[in-house]
C-alpha cells in the first residue's frame, strides 16, 4: 500500500539558511499534519491543513510557514534557521471521510540538522 | 484540552514476559486514542486505536489495549515479549480530525 512520502529524508543546513521540506499524502487522503520531535523528545503538533486551507496551528515559529497545494502535497518552508530547529519533521496524513475513523498515518520523517 | 501521561520512561521486561506500558488521558469531551511505536531512525507506526465501540482493541504484533473510562486509561498490554518489541512506544490522544496530542514516551526494552 502507498504510503507517506518524505523529501528530503536527511538535510543539513547552517545557522540563518532556509529549508523546505516536503510532504506527499497518501492518495485521496484530503489532511496533513506537520509534526517536529526534537532529540529524545515526544512529537509535538506544528500545523495542518484540509483541503488546502490550514484547519490547525500549534506552536509553529513565526519563521516558518506551510502550504498545502491543489495536489494535496505540502511543503514546511523554514527561514532563519536556529541551532534548536534540528530535530525530526513528521508528516502525517489522513482522510476526512466521515465513513472512516481518523487515522493519521506518519511519513519515515525528514532529520534537519543545523549547524 | 488534551493531555496524556505515560507512566514510566522506561520499562524493561525479558523475552516472554507480559508486557505493559501504562497511558492515562485527559479530555474534555470523548477521546480518540492511540498507541504508536517508533523504531530508533524511523517514523511513527500505528499499533492500534480507540475511537468508539469496544473497549477493548487489538492491534499488530499482538497488541492490544483496553479503554477504561472510569480511570481515564488506554493502557498497552502483549502477553509475551519478544525481542523485536524493542522500540519507544507513544500513547497520544485527540477529539477525531485533529491533531494528536502525544505523550512523552516509553521505551520499551527486552532482554534475553
Amino acid at each position: 500500500a502507498a504510503g507517506v512520502i518524505q523529501s528530503p529524508r536527511h538535510l543539513i543546513k547552517e545557522k540563518r539558511e532556509t529549508a523546505t521540506l516536503k510532504c506527499y499524502p497518501i492518495p485521496r487522503h484530503d489532511t496533513v499534519y506537520w509534526y517536529q520531535q526534537g532529540p529524545g523528545q515526544d512529537p509535538q503538533f506544528l500545523i495542518s491543513f484540509y483541503e488546502k486551507m490550514q484547519s490547525d496551528k500549534g506552536s509553529i515559529p513565526d519563521r516558518f510557514s506551510a502550504q498545502q497545494f491543489s495536489d494535496y502535497h505540502s511543503e514546511l518552508n523554514m527561514s532563519s534557521l536556529e541551532l534548536g530547529d534540528s530535530a525530526l519533521y513528521f508528516c502525517a496524513s489522513s482522510p476526512r471521510d466521515s465513513s472512516l475513523t481518523d487515522t493519521q498515518y506518519f511519513g519515515p520523517g525528514t532529520r534537519l540538522t543545523v549547524l | 484540552a488534551q493531555s496524556v501521561t505515560q507512566l514510566g520512561s522506561h520499562v524493561s521486561v525479558s523475552e516472554g514476559a507480559l508486557v505493559l506500558l501504562r497511558c492515562n488521558y485527559s479530555s474534555s469531551v470523548p477521546p480518540y486514542l492511540f498507541w504508536y511505536v517508533q523504531y530508533p531512525n524511523q517514523g511513527l507506526q500505528l499499533l492500534l486505536k480507540y475511537t468508539t465501540g469496544a473497549t477493548l482493541v487489538k492491534g499488530i504484533n499482538g497488541f492490544e489495549a483496553e479503554f477504561k473510562k472510569s480511570e481515564t486509561s488506554f493502557h498497552l498490554t502483549k502477553p509475551s515479549a519478544h525481542m523485536s518489541d524493542a522500540a519507544e512506544y507513544f500513547c497520544a490522544v485527540s477529539t477525531g480530525f485533529q491533531k494528536l496530542v502525544f505523550g512523552t514516551g516509553t521505551r520499551l526494552l527486552v532482554s534475553p
